[in-house]
């Protein structure tokens, strides 16, 4: 059974850095086609994706936040911790990790089939 | 990036009513997209990816489709828990979500 639960600051101040640590279960970080991925939702907004690390350490970043985003790993722990830099009132949203699921060789069919209940992150001085 | 766009944003359907959800991509994606729904205050739930294959679980009066870049998620018959936002999501480069369609209750 997988599970996956994010921690971390319920608010921060602007300019702050957040740290948020994905804690899960039920899978090995590094078995070949599995990742973990972020994505957020700012309150009655859609989905957002924030990054991805792969069971090989390959990382990946929306390409309008990946100034402001790291993303590690630690397969040990079965941890991933999100740092976000420069933090202001609109990050606030629902953060979510989720377990990243390929489906074949082919590389191309992923899907997020496990997601953790979410965090709400406020961000306000 | 690929763009995703969503349509309706929200729609009102009743109880029995077939319900069509359709999200074009910026460009081609092949058939690397999938669909979520999600409740209020719950995390997203995988019903469909690769345009059409329905995950373990989901109910079969869902399904999905795709001609082109037009991407299709389809309620046969709408029953009361389906009232939720579904949000597509491509796979084929820097992932994207669609903006969501809210299906309400007429």
């Amino acid at each position: 059974q997988i599970t996956l639960r994010e921690s971390g600051p319920t608010l921060v101040k602007p300019t702050q850095t957040l740290t948020l640590t994905c804690t899960f279960s039920g899978f090995s970080l590094s078995t070949s086609g599995v990742g973990v991925g972020w994505i957020r939702q700012p309150p009655g907004k859609a989905l957002e994706w924030l990054a991805l690390i792969y069971w090989d350490d390959d990382k990946r970043y929306s390409p309008s936040l990946k100034s402001r985003l790291t993303i590690t790993k630690d397969t040990s722990k079965n941890q991933v911790v999100l740092t976000m830099t420069n933090m202001d009132p609109v990050d606030t949203a629902t953060y979510y990790c989720a377990h990243y699921l390929r489906l074949d060789s082919s590389g191309y069919v992923w899907y997020f089939d496990h997601w953790g209940q979410g965090t709400l992150v406020t961000v306000s001085s | 990036d690929i763009q995703m766009t969503q349509s309706p944003s929200s729609l009102s359907a009743s109880v029995g009513d077939r319900v069509t959800i359709t999200c074009r991509a910026s460009q081609s994606i092949s058939t690397y997209l999938n669909w979520y729904q999600q409740k209020p205050g719950k995390a997203p739930k995988l019903l469909i990816y690769a345009a059409s294959s329905l995950q373990s679980g989901v109910p079969s009066r869902f399904s999905g489709s795709r001609s082109g870049t037009d991407f299709t998620l389809t309620i046969s018959s709408l029953l009361p828990e389906d009232f939720a936002t579904y949000y597509c999501q491509q796979s084929y480069s820097t992932l994207t979500f669609g903006g969501g369609t809210k299906v309400e209750i007429k």
